[in-house]
């Protein structure tokens, strides 16, 4: 049982480069969600999903698309990245639909540095 | 505006308690977590209380006020291994959850 599982763990992109971040849970959890972290901030919600086909923004949607085509892969793909999006990225997963001990799941974090 | 405030450094002695707060402010409540975070790794579950009152789970208890937006993270026999960040994170109305910036624990010998 992996859990979540999050790659790459590093990448280096150059100003306007695309890229996807790859998320995969082997847990069967109908929710899963794209956070970024930054230095002296809380996590902050990019998007979520609630189950395959489902997508909907959280906090700090602009400049990140996701998709939801099966239960167990939730990408996150940076259009066109920005300097400002440097920052540790992490998958999450859970079983509940939002309500009640809505325990977390993450995956490793992916280190992304936009020059 | 919602808002999780915590401490951002704490400092302890191995063997010591230590108290970690939370306090906030946030559209509604469902439920008040934390989480441990070892520098370069990811976030894992420490407890959630949803109700006023003190959950305990081994050597870690959790706290909770709703009249008072408080909450507390209590860590007893310290051991080097919780040198980490905690962070707070209450769920809104909205069952989002809002997250603190963490506090960072360090533990000297």
């Amino acid at each position: 049982n992996a859990g979540v599982t999050q790659t790459p763990k590093f990448q280096v992109l150059k100003t306007g480069q695309s890229m996807t971040l790859q998320c995969a849970q082997d847990m069967n959890h109908e929710y899963m969600s794209w956070y970024r972290q930054d230095p002296g901030m809380g996590l902050r919600l990019i998007h979520y999903s609630v189950g395959a086909g489902i997508t909907d923004q959280g906090e700090v949607p602009n400049g990140y698309n996701v998709s939801r085509s099966t239960t167990e892969d939730f990408p996150l793909r940076l259009l066109s990245a920005a300097p400002s999006q440097t920052s540790v990225y992490f998958c999450a997963s859970t079983h509940q639909g939002g309500t009640g001990a809505n325990v977390l799941t993450f995956g490793a974090g992916s280190r992304l540095t936009v020059l | 505006g919602q808002n999780i405030d915590q401490p951002t450094e704490m400092t302890a002695t191995e063997g010591a308690i230590v108290q970690i707060n939370c306090t906030y402010q946030t559209s509604g409540f469902n439920g008040l977590f934390w989480y441990q975070q070892h520098a370069g790794e990811a976030p894992t579950f420490l407890s959630y209380n949803v109700l006023d009152g003190l959950e305990e789970k081994g050597r870690f208890s959790s706290f909770l006020s709703r009249s008072k937006g408080y909450s507390y993270l209590l860590l007893k026999e310290l051991q080097m291994k919780d040198s980490a960040s905690y962070l707070c994170a209450v769920m809104d109305s909205n069952y989002q959850l809002i997250w603190g910036a963490g506090t960072k624990l360090i533990i000297k010998p």
